[in-house]
């Protein structure tokens, strides 16, 4: 079935970008989701992208697709302090048909 | 609207103990879903329900039962509480494959 993985750990300054990257082993996910989860609070969907697309950006957010690959990028510019926060990767669509979780990267952002 | 609600917010359970963990979604949404979450260890699906009447099992089903009481409810059940059990447990709700909206989520300890 559907793996989907992350490094757990991504310590950046304030003002410096960061970049989160997720690997996948299912090529027939359709789409790849990023979920930011702060602590105490549930899942909240940041961004997704389709998989006939390389690339989406959405204000501070942009995000990279290698379907070669299998792997997914999400750069945050301008990282802020309150952007201090789990992120989730999610690939949607596979052989398994539910959505399958990476287990977060922890963003720690220091003034 | 207020989205997707769980309650309660904490429980403290003793081993064998049996308890229901209640989901509602205002959005009108078809499928609906039970996490938990550890740590190290991401969300892992427990089951779904893509539609009002039936449901399936998840990644990790055992222990655990599921009721789709109607469109906007669907509770979880843990019929003899294990220390394994305890987790930060998500309902989620969504329209087919689109966004999943996370509920706030419950935290349960096992003793």
């Amino acid at each position: 079935g559907e793996d989907v993985e992350q490094s757990l750990f991504l310590s950046v300054r304030e003002g410096d970008s960061s970049v989160i990257n997720c690997t996948y082993t299912d090529s027939s996910s359709t789409y790849l989701y990023w979920y930011k989860q702060e602590p105490g609070a549930g899942l909240q969907l940041l961004t997704y992208i389709f998989s006939n697309m390389d690339m989406k950006q959405d204000q501070r957010l942009t995000v990279l697709l290698n379907k070669k690959d299998k792997h997914l990028s999400l750069r945050i510019a301008d990282t802020q302090t309150g952007d201090s926060a789990i992120y989730f990767c999610a690939a949607y669509g596979g052989s398994q048909g539910n959505l399958i979780f990476g287990k977060g990267t922890k963003l720690s952002v220091k003034p | 609207n207020a989205g997707v609600t769980q309650t309660p917010k904490f429980q403290v359970l003793k081993t064998g103990q049996s308890m229901t963990l209640q989901c509602a979604q205002d959005m009108n949404h078809n499928s609906m879903y039970w996490y938990r979450q550890d740590p190290g260890m991401g969300l892992r699906l427990i089951y779904y329900s893509a539609s009002e009447g039936t449901t399936d099992k998840g990644e990790v089903p055992n222990g655990y039962n599921v009721s789709r009481l109607n469109k906007r409810e669907f509770s979880l059940r843990l019929e003899s509480a294990a220390p394994s059990q305890t987790s930060v447990y998500f309902c989620a709700s969504s329209e087919s494959y689109n966004e999943q909206f996370f509920g706030p989520g419950t935290r349960l300890t096992v003793l």
